[in-house]
Parts: structure tokens; sequence; C-alpha cells
């Protein structure tokens, strides 16, 4: 079936550090969404992409969705203890289907 | 402004029991999904709906499970009876329109003993 696959699964990072965590699909997408979840809360919307090799900022976060709209990534540069949380991929293809997360963790 | 409401926010009730999960999307949002989380399948769809219609129950694990929406600014999901298996938290969450981000409620933490 239908499935969207994210890496890595847990990240460790120091203060400082760049961060990156990769999605995808085994399908073509209409459109891929960003979500992050907090320790202990539900998931909270940042961005939609649906160009074919679209790319969107959101100051340190840098989101791309691949030439072929079966892959996406999101880099985040000079992590911060703010950034700590699981960052997830949706991709819509009818529904939307969730990746199983990044978990990224932030040394101070 | 109001986000997605869900209520309660904990409930723990004894195998067999009947749970009944409330959710009160953001007016004007006219897509309503509810998910479940757990460690061991991450976030699952269970249902959605578009303008108060079950769109896909494809996700619903079994008859157990139930879901309405019986007008634009009320949703409920039961299950019935309920088994350990079940405990999770269960999220609810609207969207102005598909396709478009999805506003997630705060979840409610169901544990069945």
């Amino acid at each position: 079936g239908q499935q969207v696959m994210q890496i890595p699964q847990y990240q460790h990072v120091q203060e400082g550090e760049d961060f990156t965590t990769y999605c995808n699909s085994s399908t073509t997408l209409s459109n891929i969404q960003w979500y992050k979840q907090r320790p202990g809360g539900h998931p909270v919307f940042l961005i939609q992409l649906v160009k074919s090799g679209e790319v969107k900022k959101q100051k340190r976060l840098t989101f791309q969705f691949g030439e072929a709209k079966k892959n996406s990534s999101l880099h985040i540069t000079a992590t911060q203890t703010t950034d700590v949380g699981t960052y997830f991929c949706a991709g819509l293809k009818g529904k939307l289907i969730f990746g199983q997360g990044t978990e990224l963790s932030v040394k101070p | 402004d109001a986000g997605v409401i869900q209520s309660p926010r904990h409930e723990v009730t004894e195998m067999g029991q009947e749970v009944t999960l409330r959710c009160k999307p953001i007016s004007g949002h006219n897509s309503l999904f509810w998910y479940r989380q757990t460690m061991m399948r991450g976030l699952e769809l269970l249902i959605y709906f578009n303008n108060n219609v079950p769109i896909d129950d494809s996700g619903m694990p079994e008859d157990r499970f139930s879901a309405k929406m019986p007008n634009a600014s009320f949703s409920t999901l039961k299950i019935q009876p309920s088994e350990p298996r079940d405990s999770a938290v269960y999220f609810c969450a609207s969207s102005p329109s598909p396709p478009s981000g999805q506003f997630f409620g705060p979840g409610t933490r169901l544990t069945v003993l």
C-alpha cells in the first residue's frame, strides 16, 4: 500500500549543529506537509509544498520538495534547544499519509 | 481564536466499557479528521469527514469503532466495547479545505485497563 518513509528515526545533535530529516514516498504525491510535535504535545502544521522542486524557508528551517514529487527534506540550520520535538512529513495522495517522524534532541 | 477543542483530555476506563471522545473543529473548517497515535504504530488516520460526510473510514480498526459528525461544529468517536489495545492518544484535526494544513486538537489520552 501507500507508504511514506522518513529517516532517521532519531537524531541527537549538539546545539548549533545542523539537522536534516528525509521523507520518501513510493508514489508521486500531490503535495507534502510538514508538522512538528513537541514532547507531550500535538502536531503543529509548519508548511505545505506543492510544486515540483519547490524550496521554502522559515527562518532557520528549509523545506524542499523533490523534482519527481516523491521525496522531501527539512533542514534546520544551527539548531537550538527550542527545536526539540518530532518532525513529521505527511504526503497527500487522496488522503494524508504521515511518515513515522524523526525525533530530534538538542544538547545545550 | 479557539483552536480545535477535544474532550475529555484524559480517560481511564475498564475493558468492555463504552468510550466517547468529542471534538469541536475550528469554525469555518469543512474537513475533520480523527487520528490515533501510539509508539508502535505512529500517527494513523482513522476517518475523515468533508462537509459532515464521512469520506474515508478505511483506517477504522474494526466494528467496535464508530464516528459521527451530526453538524459542522461537533464530532464524536466511539469505541464499544473498549479493549486494552485501544489505549492511545486520539487526536482530532480540522482543515479549512483540502488540500491544506491540518490543525490538531490537544488530544485525548485513553487508557483501557
